[in-house]
């Protein structure tokens, strides 16, 4: 089925650093996400994303984060600067529209 | 906000026996019960969902079960196999024009003994 790719898988950055996740949705999706999930902990949104803007975020979606998707491309999650609570594993998803969501692989974020 | 929770968090079963899921949300006006499923180092795949307006679905060896009352689903799995084992996912969504945003309940690991 279509798959969401997501870029890196792992990485591992000191604290207070910029990182930038990388997500390659389903070609013809229209809405993209954000979600984070802390080891043993349940997966929370943090954003979605529409017609080149954000259109609803979460109280997790701090002032150190953004998205853009400049010119169709990749769908990016930066952090700057990043703090120690933000490791975790990252999933980006698509979808069509208010339907079934496909995840990518998650990246998983280690902030030392 | 809305809150998902899932029961049991965990559970082991031989294979060939039944697997039930249950699932409760709070928020009254959420729509659409997307599940996915997890397994070890991959990543989260539809399953079966559930729109508000129905109460039940089956596909295969799935079935779904949705109380609007109650505010609870179910998910019966029939038939296991040693492949059925991973994490499984319920999730709620108002499924509004800003897309679709899910609320995921913390999971509930099975295990299919072969």
């Amino acid at each position: 089925g279509p798959k969401v790719l997501q870029i890196p898988s792992h990485q591992i950055i000191d604290m207070g650093q910029m990182v930038t996740l990388n997500c390659d949705p389903v070609s013809n999706h229209l809405y993209f996400y954000w979600y984070k999930q802390i080891l043993g902990q349940q997966m929370e949104f943090l954003v979605n994303f529409y017609n080149g803007k954000v259109m609803e975020k979460s109280k997790l979606f701090k002032d150190q984060f953004s998205v853009e998707r400049p010119d169709g491309s990749y769908f990016t999650l930066k952090i700057q600067p990043t703090a120690l609570e933000d490791s975790a594993v990252y999933f980006c998803a698509s979808s069509l529209g208010t339907g079934q969501l496909y995840f990518g692989e998650g990246s998983k974020l280690t902030v030392l | 906000g809305e809150q998902v929770e899932q029961l049991p968090s965990s559970l082991i079963v031989q294979e060939g026996a039944s697997v039930l899921i249950n699932c409760s949300y709070t928020d009254s006006a959420s729509v659409y019960f997307p599940w996915y499923k997890q397994e070890p180092g991959k990543r989260l795949q539809f399953i079966i969902d559930i729109r508000s307006n129905m109460e039940r679905k089956q596909t295969q060896r799935l079935t779904l079960l949705f109380d609007k009352k109650t505010k609870h689903l179910s998910l019966h799995i029939t038939a296991t196999q040693p492949g059925d084992s991973a994490i499984y996912f319920c999730s709620a969504s108002k499924a509004n024009s800003a897309g679709n945003k899910l609320t995921f309940g913390i999971g509930t690991r099975v295990l299919v003994r072969p």
